[in-house]
């Protein structure tokens, strides 16, 4: 599975947009690239997935460039809700049931 | 749907006592998975199941800790003996083969004393 490195920290203010950058270099072929948040006393939840290029939902935007070596999950006009941790992950195909692997994540702390 | 539901949502208990921790995954959901979260370890997957057969436990410590899915509706994780460095909350997820993310349970913290 491909290891992800992503920064340990960020402090925003309300109304800003918020970028986390995730990278992972040995990203496979068929490997997915998702995204979780967690906020305390509760379990993770997902957010969004992406293979290339951009996808976007309802809550957030994920840009993959070409090299897929990298992701950036753009979280726009951020709000004190939204502090949280984030994770990035990077594993199977979008319909393996295969297990994937958290790391550190990113504890967004957004500021009035 | 209630989503995935684990209970308790609290247990302390005793060094040496048996514990156990259930789930209930998400009808129709043909994986689970169990993760144990601490701050010095983060989120470690410990053990999850394909169609109710166990596929990889080799995040699961050691022997102290099984895990068992009888049917499709229910997965026990069970702790014996328990010992203080257990202390941590456990979560439980489930997953569709055609959907992109898991559902997380709301977690059991379990502390042992």
């Amino acid at each position: 599975l491909a290891k992800t490195t992503q920064p340990i920290s960020m402090d925003s203010y309300e109304g800003q947009e918020v970028n986390i950058t995730c990278s992972h270099n040995n990203i496979a072929t068929n490997d997915y690239i998702t995204w979780y948040q967690q906020f305390p006393s509760q379990g993770p939840r997902f957010i969004i997935q992406g293979y290339k290029t951009k996808v976007t939902n309802e809550v957030a935007s994920l840009f993959i460039p070409a090299d897929r070596k990298s992701s950036t999950l753009s979280l726009p006009r951020v709000s004190l809700s939204d502090t949280a941790v984030y994770y990035c992950l990077v594993g199977g195909d979008s319909s393996n049931t295969g297990k994937l692997i958290f790391g550190q994540g990113t504890t967004l702390q957004v500021k009035p | 749907d209630a989503g995935v539901i684990q209970s308790p949502r609290h247990e302390v208990t005793e060094m040496g006592q048996e514990v156990t921790l259930r789930c209930k995954p998400i009808s129709g959901h043909n994986s689970l998975f169990w993760y144990r979260q601490t701050m010095m370890r983060g989120l470690e997957l410990l053990i999850y199941f394909n169609n109710n057969v166990p596929i990889d436990d080799s995040g699961m410590p050691e022997d102290r800790f099984s895990a068992k899915m009888p049917n499709a509706s229910f997965s026990t994780l069970k702790i014996q003996p328990s010992e203080p460095r257990d202390s941590a909350v456990y979560f439980c997820a489930s997953r569709d083969s055609l959907d992109y993310g898991y559902t997380f349970g709301s977690g059991t913290r379990l502390t042992v004393v």
